[in-house]
This record gives structure tokens, C-alpha cells and sequence, in this order.
């Protein structure tokens, strides 16, 4: 099965850049797209295709990827970044969307 | 302005089913997929199912096959999700989401608000 992997959590003090990898099983060509979700809300998309924003995403958060990891890094930390974020692509192989098990992020 | 709109909150007991609801309004509802998606408490993401409005087989991740059924309804802009046989881990907020592909544009732009379906008996 296709395998996502972030670690569970990531600190970050205000102002600093906070880096959340997402390590994939297999090196596919399949674009990797970052989810924000804050508590009781539903998640909203903040990076798609790897390294692309949404309109009103700040530039601060940006995507990249590495053969098999991918990274959404955050720039001047806020306070309200602070939010469980997700990794997510669609394996072609086996038809499936899979997403990463979460990272939370917490700013000191 | 796009807007997935999902039923209320559920209360199930174990062996029963349940049919949830996503109301799309404000684009073109043949145009995108939609994803069903459930988060358990305090747990994380977990994608159930895709459908395209404009016709052909649903399909579901294997842990749910034979138990989730997903259906459209085009006169209405509304995509169901249903679950069978239900059991207390399948306690859990699900969300409807939509994509503009399905192998590439497959990001989740818009989201539902989110269903409760909690099974207890």
C-alpha cells in the first residue's frame, strides 16, 4: 500500500521557519497537495501540485519536493498557523487518495 | 460562491446505516469529482470513496468496500454517502470535498462543513 510518513509533531518558536516533511514509500510522479486544519473546522487546502497556492494562501507557506519527500514550509511563524497539517496524493496505481497521518504544529 | 453543504449530525446504533448528504451549489456540479472523507476523534484523515458527477462507477479505498455506497443525484447537485453494518469505530466527523481531476488536478478545494456520525448504543 502506498505509505505517506510526517512526524507526528513539529515546534516552532513565533518569527522562525517551521519545515513539515512528507516522506513517500515509493518514488512516484504524482503531485503532492498540503492540507491546514484547525480544530472543529474542516481542513483547507494551503499548497497543491507540490509548490502551488491557492488565492489568499499567504506566501509564506510554500511547497516543494525532493524525489521522494515533499516539504511545506512555513516562513515568520505565526501564532495562528499553529494547526494540524496533512500531506495528500492520489496513487495512480492503486486508485486511491492517501493522505499522511498529520503533523501537528505548535508555536512556543 | 462554491459551497458543499453537508446533513446534520447522526446517532446510530451498532448494525445500522447511515446516509449522509453533500449539497454542491455555486459552480458547475458535472464539472468536479467528489470525495467523501472521514476523521475520526482525535485521529487524522482517512478517504473513503470518489464519484464523478458526470456518470461511470464510484470507486472506494478497499477498507470500506462492500459497506460505503456513494450515489449522485444531478437534479439536485447532491452527492450521498452511505454506510452499512455500522460499528463504534465508525464514530466520526465525514467531510465531502471535490477535486477538479482525479490522477492530476486532484487537490480538495472546497470542503463540506463536516457530518457527526457518532454509533452508540
Amino acid at each position: 500500500s502506498y505509505v505517506l510518513t510526517q512526524p507526528p509533531s513539529v515546534s516552532v518558536a513565533p518569527g522562525q521557519t517551521a519545515s513539515i516533511t512528507c516522506e513517500r514509500k515509493s518514488i512516484g510522479s504524482e503531485s503532492v497537495h498540503w492540507y491546514q486544519q484547525k480544530p472543529g473546522l474542516a481542513p483547507i487546502l494551503v499548497v497543491y501540485d507540490d509548490s502551488d497556492r491557492p488565492s489568499g494562501i499567504p506566501e509564506r507557506m510554500s511547497g516543494s519536493r525532493y524525489g521522494s519527500r515533499a516539504i511545506l514550509t512555513i516562513s515568520r511563524v505565526e501564532a495562528g498557523d499553529e494547526a494540524d497539517y496533512y500531506c495528500q496524493v492520489w496513487d495512480s496505481s492503486s486508485d486511491q487518495m492517501v493522505f499522511g497521518g498529520g503533523t501537528k504544529l505548535s508555536v512556543l | 460562491q462554491v459551497q458543499l453543504v453537508q446533513s446534520g449530525p447522526e446517532v446510530k446504533k451498532p448494525g445500522a446505516s447511515v446516509k449522509v448528504s453533500c449539497k454542491a451549489s455555486g459552480y458547475t456540479f458535472m464539472s468536479y469529482y467528489i470525495h467523501w472523507v472521514r476523521q475520526a476523534p482525535g485521529q487524522g484523515l482517512e478517504w473513503m470513496g470518489i464519484i464523478n458527477p458526470s456518470g461511470g462507477r464510484p470507486d472506494y479505498t478497499q477498507k470500506f468496500q462492500g459497506r460505503v455506497t456513494i450515489t449522485r443525484d444531478t437534479s439536485t447537485s447532491t452527492v450521498y454517502m452511505e454506510l452499512s453494518s455500522l460499528r463504534s469505530e465508525d464514530t466520526a466527523v465525514y467531510y465531502c470535498a471535490r477535486s477538479l481531476g482525479k490522477y492530476s488536478s486532484s487537490s480538495f478545494d472546497y470542503w463540506g462543513q463536516g457530518t457527526l456520525v457518532t454509533v452508540s448504543s
